[in-house]
């Protein structure tokens, strides 16, 4: 079962702030939200992740929730080509002291307008 | 060097052949992985390696077989495929264990076409 509920689709028009919500209301206090992207025909590449804490990189900003239920990820000028699938990922990563890889949802696919 | 390398890029191949397909990194991961994707979909995880061993099979059918020569390198043999195998895989490597960031290394991917 997905443990994130993300839209299926979005537009935002180049030069403007991405927002990309993710809904994950039974994560828990272990797990971390991970954002992934994912341009057409290429490998997904990590974006940005975080635990209680809004973080930001070169890349982009993440917002979680003070009760963790939910997150929003900031492209903060969009541009052509960061059109792409983008995926909300919640795992510990490490359960048990050891790698167990990343279960992808279906994520959204973000349009961006010229 | 933080790059996952896969080849070959296209592989095309009839349901007798056996082939394998290669991913290699050099960033001193310990953790390889391989992802299967279909068109429109997510990727979906097959195998884990975590220090040269498989430490997770996704019940995958055993025509596909990983193997882990050694910490840099990651092979699928395939057999006996059937086309709806066909599909990108992707490999990617991690730092396994607790401290790190958690991030995955995707390579670009091999589409693999069954006929």
């Amino acid at each position: 079962d997905a443990k994130t509920t993300q839209p299926p689709s979005m537009d935002c028009a180049e030069g403007r702030a991405a927002n990309l919500p993710c809904n994950h209301s039974t994560i828990s206090g272990n797990e971390y939200v991970y954002w992934y992207r994912q341009i057409h025909s290429q490998g997904p590449q990590y974006i940005i992740h975080g635990l209680k804490n809004n973080e930001t990189n070169e890349m982009a900003s993440l917002i979680i929730t003070e009760d963790r239920k939910s997150s929003t990820l900031i492209l903060p000028h969009a541009t052509l080509r960061d059109t792409a699938v983008y995926y909300c990922i919640v795992d510990d990563m490490y359960s048990g002291g050891g790698a167990d890889g990343l279960t992808f949802g279906k994520g959204t696919h973000l349009i961006i307008q010229p | 060097d933080t790059e996952v390398t896969q080849t070959p890029k296209h592989l095309v191949m009839g349901m007798t052949n056996k082939k394998s397909l290669k991913c290699e990194q050099h960033m001193g991961h310990r953790a390889m992985y391989w992802y299967k994707q279909k068109a429109k979909k997510p990727p979906e995880l097959m195998f884990v390696y975590s220090y040269e061993k498989l430490s997770i099979n996704e019940s995958v059918p055993s025509r596909f077989s990983p193997e882990c020569p050694n910490s840099s390198l990651l092979n699928l043999h395939l057999h006996a495929l059937q086309p709806e195998d066909s599909a990108l895989y992707l490999c990617a490597s991690s730092h396994p264990g607790t401290g790190d960031t958690g991030e995955l290394f995707f390579g670009e991917g091999s589409r693999l076409t069954v006929l």
